[in-house]
């Protein structure tokens, strides 16, 4: 059974930063495609970011720039570093599992990142 | 970018009704449309994926039809847990993922 688990959401300043981790069980961590998707308070749902197996990275443009994906397959561990915080960027983050048609079939239960003064 | 549209954005209706949602999508993007639910203070869930194939485990009252620019999300006996947020999702062109805004389905 695959099992996702976000952590490191939290309350910070605009303008701050954060790293949210997203542990991973019960799946060949190192040659699946991961990916972020994040959920404002009453919104729908907005994909964030994503990495291959191979590394490769993709950004949503609303953050680009301003967040990095990366990956330590030796801890199963998916990362996502949130820098330059704004106001709308208050949101649900949840991690989720790839599939090969590009579905997402799995999800953690998402950590919550709030940026206020 | 493709963007995704749904209608209705919400809908009120009772247990045993039969549900349609509709999703759109700006271009072609030929079947690779998913549909995902998402229940109060819960992550999401897929249903359907590839259009039409039901997600393991997901009751065989939920199917999805389309192809190209305009697919459909059919309940055919609407059940007490089954009212949710419904969102679509392409993924012909990816990046982005996009959603569509979703669909509110409310108890009558």
């Amino acid at each position: 059974e695959v099992q996702l688990l976000e952590s490191g959401g939290d309350l910070v300043q605009p303008g701050g930063s954060l790293r949210l981790s997203c542990a991973a069980s019960g799946l060949t961590f190192s040659s699946q495609t991961m990916t972020w998707v994040r959920q404002a308070p009453g919104k729908g749902l907005e994909w964030v970011s994503a990495i291959s197996g191979g590394g490769y990275t993709y950004y949503a443009d609303s953050v680009k720039g301003r967040f990095i994906i990366s990956r330590d397959n030796s801890k199963n561990t998916l990362y996502l570093q949130v820098n330059s915080l704004r106001a709308e960027d208050t949101a649900v983050y949840y991690c989720a599992k790839v599939e090969s048609s590009s579905y997402f079939g799995d999800w953690g239960q998402g950590t919550l990142v709030t940026v206020s003064s | 970018d493709i963007q995704m549209t749904q209608s209705p954005s919400s809908l009120s209706a009772s247990v045993g009704d039969r549900v349609t949602i509709t999703c759109r999508a700006s271009q072609t993007i030929s079947s690779s449309l998913n549909w995902y639910q998402q229940k109060a203070g819960e992550a999401p869930k897929v249903l359907i994926f590839g259009a039409s194939s039901l997600q393991s485990g997901v009751p065989s009252r939920f199917s999805g039809s389309g192809s190209g620019t305009d697919f459909t999300l059919t309940i055919s006996s609407l059940q007490p847990e089954d009212f949710a947020t419904y969102y679509c999702q392409q993924s012909y062109t990816t990046p982005p993922f996009t959603f569509g805004p979703g669909t509110k389905v409310e108890i009558k």
